[in-house]
């Protein structure tokens, strides 16, 4: 079975610009959350999909969206690009049917995002 | 504010002994808890997870203590390889008890080295 997949991998923006990340989740995944990774904070969730409706979001600014497909692959748009932008982010997928032992998430190999 | 902390941000064991892992969370409505293993550049992968309701999960070489009078688990690799060798996270939801969908809340790593 095919793991979460990511793209691009890699991105180098300049601040003010906008950028869209793709991610396509295991099949049979209906769950999709996003997470971002610097070196001061650590990973941080940002938002999670489920059927097509964002089902939870973390403590981050507007400029930050998601959404998903009928087919559970997802994107996050990041308008007006800050320095403070720039990292790693990480798309996981699971079932998303009630956590637990048997709904664990499973990371894509993110996207590093640069913004100048 | 930090709910999952590791206070160790690196350890170093020899090959063949135990390495032990350590993590506090404050939030007492976690009730799923997970170690996921990662490399530079890559995202992070799944090692092992534990429910609220067990104390103590096995998987080969890894196995997961959790204490939820003191907020505290742990993870125990034996015998520990040079393989190892990667920055170990700590992760809790809340899913089952909050029903309110995914949000991993991690901790900043500890950077296991184990030298041969």
């Amino acid at each position: 079975k095919a793991g979460v997949t990511q793209t691009p991998r890699y991105l180098i923006k300049t601040r003010g610009q906008q950028v869209t990340l793709s991610c396509s989740p295991i099949s049979g995944h209906r769950s999709v959350s996003w997470y971002q990774q610097t070196p001061g904070q650590g990973l941080q969730f940002l938002f999670e999909y489920f059927s097509e409706t964002q089902r939870n979001k973390g403590n981050f600014p507007g400029r930050f969206s998601g959404r998903q497909f009928s087919n559970s692959r997802s994107e996050m748009n990041v308008s007006t690009l800050e320095l403070g932008d720039s990292a790693l982010y990480l798309c996981a997928s699971s079932l998303g049917i009630g956590g637990g032992s048997t709904d664990t998430q499973y990371f894509g190999p993110g996207t590093r995002l640069t913004v100048l | 504010d930090q709910q999952v902390k590791q206070n160790s941000p690196s350890l170093s064991v020899q090959e063949g002994r135990i390495s032990i892992l350590n993590c506090d969370y404050t939030n007492s409505m976690f009730d799923y808890f997970l170690w996921y293993k990662k490399y530079p550049a890559e995202g992070p992968t799944f090692l092992i997870s534990i429910s609220s309701i067990k104390d103590k999960n096995e998987d080969g070489r890894f196995t997961v203590f959790l204490n939820k009078s003191a907020k505290h688990l742990s993870l125990h690799i034996v015998p520990s390889q040079p393989g190892d060798s990667a920055v170990y996270f700590c992760a809790a939801s809340a899913f089952g008890a909050l029903n309110s969908g995914y949000a991993l809340n991690f901790g900043k790593g500890t950077s296991l080295l184990v030298t041969p």
